[in-house]
């Protein structure tokens, strides 16, 4: 079945740790894009990937990082500098940039201790 | 710049009944999309139906319909016949060539 997978389900990062997050797809989609989901909102936009080793940063890229060395792989890093990482984290990819569908992960969750 | 607003936080529907959700945006641009996303409990995001902005017939899937109102800015969502499996979140989003914009989402319950 072809599909997006998000690794793990939830994540617990300590103080001064850097942790990332695992987006993989089959779709061969060009597209491929990071959200962050705080409760009561919507989606904001971290980075997004039109293409291989290329990436965009989106609305609130500080404090994360990310890679795009193969097409189905888009891995999202949350560095020491955000200081408010707890949120749910979305994956999503489309077939190209604008305005494609964009189908969806199912989710990490990241906890701070 | 782009903005896309949902005034309706919450709403509920008996079930078997109609609902209309609102959404309005804000752009200069001519050419975008605009979507409905569903997120159940689960938090699965799902597609729930698109319209493209230069058609002037408003998508339908099965019960879900729109109203896209262009020169007003407006696009709602219209549930028919509601089920329980419809209480969800539901987001607005607008995109176009290098944009990406969801709305703050309304919560919609499902009343047996």
């Amino acid at each position: 079945d072809g599909g997006i997978t998000q690794s793990p389900k939830y994540l617990f990062r300590k103080e001064g740790q850097n942790v990332t997050l695992s987006c993989e797809q089959n779709l061969n989609h060009d597209a491929m894009y990071w959200y962050r989901q705080d409760p009561g909102q919507g989606l904001r936009l971290i980075y997004y990937s039109q293409i291989v080793n290329d990436f965009q940063k989106g609305d609130i890229a500080e404090g994360y990082s990310v890679s795009r060395e193969k097409k189905e792989s888009f891995p999202l890093t949350v560095t020491s500098a955000q200081k408010n990482p707890t949120a749910f984290y979305l994956c999503a990819s489309s077939i190209s940039q604008g305005r494609e569908t964009q189908y969806f992960g199912p989710g990490t969750r990241l906890l701070v201790l | 710049a782009q903005t896309v607003t949902q005034s309706q936080p919450e709403m509920s529907v008996q079930e078997a009944e109609t609902v209309t959700l609102s959404c309005t945006y804000d752009t200069s641009e001519s050419d975008y999309y605009l979507f409905w996303y569903k997120q159940p409990p689960s938090r699965q995001m799902i597609l729930v139906i698109r319209q493209e902005a230069y058609k002037q017939q408003n998508a339908t899937e099965n019960r879900f319909s729109v109203n896209f109102q262009k020169a007003a800015k407006s696009f709602s969502l219209k549930i028919s016949d509601s089920q329980l499996g419809d209480a969800a979140m539901y987001f607005c989003a607008y995109t176009s060539y290098d944009k990406v914009i969801f709305g703050p989402g309304t919560s919609l319950s499902v009343i047996p």
